[in-house]
């Protein structure tokens, strides 16, 4: 199957820094990228839809000023957490959407787990 | 709204048993249905979807699942469990677009030896 890469996997900082997150799709064109984030125990909770080219969508409650999405190429997405607080520690994880002739799928990326100190 | 309930955090069972996760929906529109499997420090992989049509799909690694609208259910089976098959699982609820999939909280698996 196609294959999406995060990096960093795992990042430590310090409360009051940004963090930038990639989101590669390594083997496909994705006109669309998806944010999401994971509490412990918890599910996915869909922050954003990225578009190539455009503004990402935000979903309702998620602050875009604090979370900044680009999506500047058909196989990049950057999330950054601006100003980053204890309580924005979590797991943050991206999909890219593969659209076929005869399918339509989300392929997620292995999660990227953020530390604020 | 759409959701989707996975109401077991934690199921067990013995390698060779059969298994069956549970997952209720909540859907306004013809729901189309997604099974993940997420092993640590792994990403999602799709073990299964359905769209439409026959409401038994058989996915990856030897799992199905149905479709039973009547109770609003896309439980996950499999008959025989391998100690690989050990992973959170997730249940999830979407557009064929995927734009706006809903995740349940998941189903963590373990398997005894």
């Amino acid at each position: 199957g196609a294959v999406v890469s995060q990096h960093p996997s795992r990042v430590i900082c310090k409360s009051g820094t940004s963090v930038k997150i990639e989101c590669r799709s390594l083997d496909f064109q994705a006109t669309t990228m998806f944010w999401y984030r994971q509490f412990p125990k918890q599910s996915l909770m869909l922050m954003a839809t990225s578009n190539e080219g455009s503004k990402a969508t935000y979903e309702q409650g998620v602050e875009k000023d604090k979370f900044l999405i680009n999506h500047a190429s058909l196989t990049l997405s950057t999330l950054t957490v601006t100003s980053a607080h204890p309580e924005d520690s979590s797991f943050y994880i991206c999909s890219a959407r593969f659209s076929g002739r005869y399918t339509d799928t989300q392929y997620f990326g292995p999660g990227t787990r953020l530390t604020v100190l | 709204a759409q959701s989707v309930t996975q109401p077991d955090i934690h199921i067990t069972v013995s390698e060779g048993a059969s298994l069956e996760l549970r997952c209720n929906y909540s859907y306004g529109a013809t729901p189309y249905l997604f099974w993940y499997v997420q092993s640590p420090g792994q990403g999602l992989q799709l073990l299964l979807k359905y769209f439409s049509g026959d409401t038994l799909v058989q996915g990856i690694k030897g799992f199905e699942a149905e479709f039973k609208r009547s109770q609003s259910s896309f439980n996950l089976r499999k008959p025989s469990v391998h100690w690989s098959d050990a992973a959170e699982y997730f249940c999830a609820v979407g557009p064929y677009n995927n734009n706006d999939m809903r995740f349940g909280a998941g189903t963590r698996l373990t398997v005894k030896p």
